[in-house]
């Protein structure tokens, strides 16, 4: 059972528009959302990350959403670059899970020029 | 500022052969250290943990093992590789403090079993 997921595996936007991405997840117990960005051959690196008392977090271009009820958080991208093109992977923590991460199965997103 | 190393970058073995791959991080003090794999158009997927020196955990069963013989080092090993283990490895570390969930990778190893 996927405790995170993100629907879209894909996603096409046009250079200087927004890009939403979206991750829903299951676990109530979750407190803590990452995102980060990931290139071919490499490792994913951090963008932004949200703490459950907040609904909304943002750093420079990125702003993530969290909506608690609905089990739902999204990251925006404003405007969109061709060098944000990239997979995305959401991931999230519990207090009780220790340091653990779990990851959604990420989304590609393709800014054309 | 902290660092994390992995090698090779990429490896190609053949079925059967034996498997060492090596993870180090600098400038920080006994980190929690993670292995994944990223099999192809798959997520991430959470292979071993650590939180000290000797003590690992698995997360799902499998032709791999960890080990931790260092505090900042983290090698992950198998005897005799499977096609099935090709993918594309993963280390990360994290702090202690449950404040400092963010995980930060490091560059990766593609492994090809032929």
């Amino acid at each position: 059972d996927q405790q995170v997921k993100q629907n879209s595996p894909s996603l096409s936007v046009q250079e200087g528009r927004i890009s939403i991405l979206n991750c829903d997840y299951t676990n109530s117990m979750f407190d803590y959302f990452l995102w980060y960005k990931k290139y071919p051959a490499e490792g994913p690196t951090f963008l932004i990350s949200i703490s459950s008392i907040k609904d909304k977090n943002e750093d420079g271009r990125f702003t993530v959403f969290l909506n608690k009820s609905a089990k739902h958080l999204s990251l925006h991208i404003v405007p969109s670059q061709p060098g944000d093109s990239a997979v995305y992977f959401c991931a999230a923590s519990s207090n009780n899970a220790g340091n653990m991460l779990t990851f959604g199965g990420g989304t590609r997103l393709m800014v054309k020029p | 500022s902290q660092t994390i190393h992995q090698w090779p970058a990429t490896l190609v073995q053949p079925v059967g052969s034996p498997l060492s791959l090596e993870c180090t991080v600098e400038g920080t003090s006994n980190p929690n250290l993670y292995w994944y794999r990223q099999a192809a158009g798959r997520g991430l997927q959470l292979l071993f943990y650590s939180v000290g020196i000797g003590q690992i955990s698995s997360e799902v069963p499998q032709n791999l093992s960890a080990s931790r013989p260092q505090d900042r080092q983290f090698i992950l090993s198998s005897k005799k590789l499977l096609l099935s283990d090709s993918g594309f490895y993963l280390c990360a570390w994290s702090g202690l403090a449950r404040s400092t969930d963010t995980q930060y990778f490091g560059p990766g190893t593609r492994l090809t079993v032929l």
